[in-house]
């Protein structure tokens, strides 16, 4: 699977849009793309995923490049409750599904 | 909203102890799987299980852990004879889909801590 890189940390204030990036440069064509968050010490939650098409859902929508070689998770409008580590995880769909390889994430601080 | 319990939220134990993590995924699920978190680093997968046996498993995997399906409801992981280093937040994660097929979300649970002295 392809190897994500992403930024260490970023800010974000509360009610603004927060904008986290993703590069992954040698994704092939049967990886999707998925963003997990882990808040705390608690289970990883599941945000969104795609392989070509932005998609949206009632958390986040998530714009993939043409080229497909990075991508970028959007929260609308940040909320305290926000604050985590976000993943980035690219993903063959094979019967290796299920195995991912978290990296260490972006720190997202929601500031009031 | 149906989600992953699992049991215990914190165990302590002696090293060289065996201990017994249980898990119940969510009832249509089909496919389970064990992470862990040693604390500040990464999350990191342990082993896949579908149709009553392991999928995939990882070097970290090794002779002293198994899983297994008892009753149809619960999923366990037990280590046989815990080592200091064994000591992590354990989550258990299941999804109702089979791989290759559209990919979709895993169910994360709210881990287990296990500390071992």
């Amino acid at each position: 699977d392809a190897k994500t890189t992403q930024p260490t940390s970023m800010d974000c204030a509360e009610g603004r849009a927060a904008n986290l990036p993703c590069n992954h440069s040698t994704i092939s064509g049967n990886e999707y793309v998925y963003w997990y968050r882990q808040i705390h010490s608690q289970g990883p939650q599941y945000i969104i995923h795609g392989l070509k098409n932005n998609e949206t859902n009632e958390m986040a929508s998530l714009i993939i490049t043409e080229d497909r070689k990075s991508s970028t998770l959007i929260l609308p409008h940040a909320t305290l409750r926000d604050t985590a580590v976000y993943y980035c995880i690219a993903l063959r769909t094979t019967d290796s599904w299920g195995k991912f390889q978290f990296g260490a994430g972006t720190q997202v601080v929601v500031t009031p | 909203e149906p989600e992953v319990t699992q049991t215990p939220s914190h165990q302590v134990t002696q090293m060289g102890q065996e201990v017994i993590l249980r898990c119940v995924p969510i009832s249509n699920h089909l496919y389970f799987y064990w992470y862990r978190q040693i604390l500040g680093q990464k999350v990191e997968f342990l082993v896949s299980f579908y149709n009553n046996e392991i999928s995939e498993k990882s070097e970290i995997f090794d002779d002293q852990f198994s899983v297994e399906r008892p009753d149809g409801s619960n999923f366990t992981l037990k280590i046989r004879s815990t080592k200091l280093e064994d000591s992590a937040m354990y989550f258990c994660a299941s999804n109702p889909e089979a791989p290759g097929l559209a990919a979709g979300e895993l169910f994360f649970g709210e881990g287990s801590r296990l500390t071992v002295l």
